[in-house]
């Protein structure tokens, strides 16, 4: 059971460049996030999905793209990276809610990228 | 601005140290949880509580949401190196499930 894998783990673009960040799970959970991590402000979303062929915007869309084609994988694109989108990305998974009930995010290890 | 504000965002104590960190909004959660996440790793979650003015132990983690739903406390009693890392409150809203509210989060140090 791997889990929450994201890959890469680092990457260097320059400005303009293009990129795919992969997230997959195989818990067969329904729920896929996508967050980025900057200092001193937590963890922010940037898409979601709540299942195979759905996605959703988050709280700071603007710049990125997502797919959800198969269940267990979650792709996030940038198609034209900016340094602002120098950050920690952060994928993550989970069962969908049921009775109001939310439960635990499963994180994977981020995806450290810098765009010069 | 962010919906959830935690304070402080720094702390650096001693190891034996007691701390409080506090996850304030003026919004209404249906639930809330608490993450840890060491360096170069995921957050992990600590816990979720669902009741206003609920109160759960984990060890030495004491946490508590408030009354009226809009915030939560971490009290960390006898702290130690190995409580060391950033902790995140993170808000459910009662209408729309689908998604968790990350606070701004508090770094945590601890020394031996």
């Amino acid at each position: 059971n791997a889990g929450v894998t994201q890959t890469p783990k680092f990457r260097v673009l320059k400005t303009g460049q293009s990129m795919t960040l992969l997230c997959a799970q195989d818990m067969n959970h329904e729920y896929m996030y996508w967050y980025r991590q900057d200092p001193g402000m937590g963890l922010r979303l940037i898409h979601y999905s709540v299942g195979e062929g759905t996605t959703a915007k988050g709280e700071v869309p603007d710049g990125y793209n997502v797919s959800r084609l198969k269940k267990q994988n979650f792709l996030l694109g940038l198609e034209s990276a900016a340094p602002s989108q120098t950050s920690v990305y952060f994928c993550a998974s989970t069962h969908n809610p049921r009775q109001g009930v939310f439960y635990e995010q499963y994180f994977g290890p981020g995806t450290r990228l810098t765009v010069t | 601005t962010q919906l959830l504000e935690q304070s402080p965002q720094f702390l650096s104590i001693q190891e034996g140290e007691n701390l409080t960190v506090y996850c304030n909004s003026s919004s209404v959660f249906s639930s809330l949880q608490w993450y840890r996440q060491e360096p170069g790793e995921g957050p992990v979650l600590l816990v979720t509580v669902v009741t206003g003015g609920e109160v759960k132990k984990l060890k030495r983690l004491t946490f508590q949401f408030g009354d009226a739903r809009k915030d939560s406390s971490l009290h960390i009693t006898a702290a130690q190196t190995g409580d060391t890392g950033l902790y995140l409150c993170a808000g459910i809203r009662a209408y729309n499930t689908d998604k968790l509210i990350f606070g701004t989060g508090t770094r945590l140090q601890v020394f031996p």
